[in-house]
């Protein structure tokens, strides 16, 4: 069975555009959340969808939104992007919201110059 | 608001050495459940165990084993006989039934570091 995968692996945007992640959760998982973990820190929430709606989000700006498909894979916005935005960016799905572990993709490492 | 407190920023041991990793939780539900991740240098985190809070009974598995304190609010992790290959980043998390709104609350981590 496959796992939660993101793409892409690596990302490396100017200060000022747009980034897009991407992510599909396991099979038969609906809820999708994305962490964000900058350089030395922890994982820091940014969004929880589950059933193609967004149901929480994390202290971050407007600027980053994202959706969630009717396959339930989920797609990470993040707009006129800044350096402090550079980070690895977790995705992870989980078959009964909080009351089951969430499993992990790869990441994305997103630098921004 | 929930917390997770893991104190010990980073450990260094050595090869066979056993290791007890601490985490401290705060949360006001009754029904919260409580995980410890894996992070190796490649990123990806690797769930190891999940607990229920009404479920207090200590875990083995193999080397590893949780110890789940709810008079101390605490959820440890002990590594026995430490590998060279259990150096990585470990997290504990928290998650609990807030007006549905279920989410993961990780601790900062602990890096440890085993030694050969």
């Amino acid at each position: 069975e496959a796992g939660v995968t993101q793409s892409p692996t690596h990302l490396i945007k100017t200060r000022g555009q747009q980034a897009t992640l991407r992510c599909s959760p396991i099979s038969g998982h609906t809820s999708v959340y994305w962490y964000q973990q900058a350089l030395g820190l922890g994982l820091q929430f940014l969004l929880w969808y589950d059933e193609g709606e967004e149901r929480n989000r994390g202290n971050f700006p407007p600027r980053f939104s994202g959706r969630q498909f009717p396959n339930y894979s989920s797609e990470l916005n993040v707009n006129a992007l800044e350096l402090e935005d550079s980070a690895l960016y977790l995705c992870a799905s989980s078959l009964k919201p909080g009351k089951t572990e969430a499993f992990f993709g790869q990441g994305t490492r997103l630098t921004v110059v | 608001a929930q917390k997770v407190t893991q104190a010990q920023t980073e450990i260094s041991v050595v090869e066979k050495e056993d290791v007890t990793l601490d985490c401290v939780y705060e949360t006001r539900d009754t029904t919260y459940y409580l995980f410890w991740y894996k992070q190796p240098p490649s990123g990806e985190l690797v769930f190891l165990i999940r607990r229920n809070s009404f479920d207090e009974q200590n875990e083995i598995s193999g080397r590893y084993s949780w110890n789940f304190q709810k008079s101390t609010s605490s959820f440890n992790f002990t590594i026995t006989a430490s590998q060279v290959v259990d150096s990585a980043v470990y997290f504990c998390a928290l998650s609990e039934a807030n007006e549905g709104t279920y989410k993961y609350i990780f601790g900062t981590g602990t890096r440890l570091k085993v030694l050969a």
